[in-house]
């Protein structure tokens, strides 16, 4: 049962335009939320987060949105530059007193095209 | 500065042996993490430790054990190794308790077995 769903495997964007990155999930329990980026060869690097109780976080060119009654998110990259090409992993986690894990969803390949 | 680290960085071996994947944080961080990702491609929690003490343990097969040493390091050992084992794993850590729940990633271990 894949709590965290990443329904796009793989997006094209051109260099300069908005690059619009969804999750969607399913346990209402969960209450932070973070989006990774993953080169080739290399670990997840944290990008961003918003917490259940914002519906919106921004920082430079990235901003997430939280939708909580449709149970989604998105990641927003403007403009978007070639070094941004990368797998895009949506994670989520629900406060459980130490216990807290991350369930990734299975991530979107961003291609920026020059 | 590596923030999280791991060795080796890549682990080809015959099925039936027994391997060790190592692990070092210098975050300064309480709580460290092993996951998994598959062929798939899909990122999924295999244990956390938090100061030395086991805290998830995600009906992992009992092959695998995590041994922490103090809380910088979480090491991986893996016992009969068989085909399905082949993935890449990664340690991560975090701090918390600080509401927010940032996890920092080392760059993998890939693991192949014939």
């Amino acid at each position: 049962d894949q709590q965290v769903k990443q329904n796009s495997p793989s997006l094209s964007v051109q260099e300069g335009r908005i690059s619009i990155l969804n999750c969607d999930y399913t346990n209402s329990m969960f209450d932070y939320f973070l989006w990774y980026k993953k080169y080739p060869a290399e670990g997840p690097t944290f990008l961003i987060s918003i917490s259940s109780i914002k519906d919106k976080n921004e920082d430079g060119r990235f901003t997430v949105f939280l939708n909580k009654s449709a149970k989604h998110l998105s990641l927003h990259i403007v403009p978007s530059q070639p070094g941004d090409s990368a797998v895009y992993f949506c994670a989520a986690s629900a406060r459980n007193f130490g216990n807290e894990k991350l369930t990734f969803g299975t991530g979107t390949r961003l291609t920026i095209i020059p | 500065d590596t923030a999280v680290s791991q060795t080796p960085k890549y682990l080809v071996t015959q099925m039936g042996n027994d391997k060790s994947i190592k692990c070092e944080q210098n975050l300064g961080h309480d709580t460290m993490y092993w996951y998994k990702q598959d062929s798939k491609k899909f990122l999924k929690i295999m244990f956390s430790y938090n100061n030395k003490e086991l805290i998830i343990n995600e009906t992992v097969p009992n092959r695998f054990s995590p041994k922490s040493p103090d809380k910088a390091h979480l090491n991986l050992h893996i016992n009969s190794l068989e085909l399905g084992d082949s993935a890449v794993y990664f340690c991560a850590s975090s701090q918390v308790g600080l509401g927010s729940y940032e996890q920092y990633f080392g760059p993998g271990t890939r693991l192949t077995v014939t």
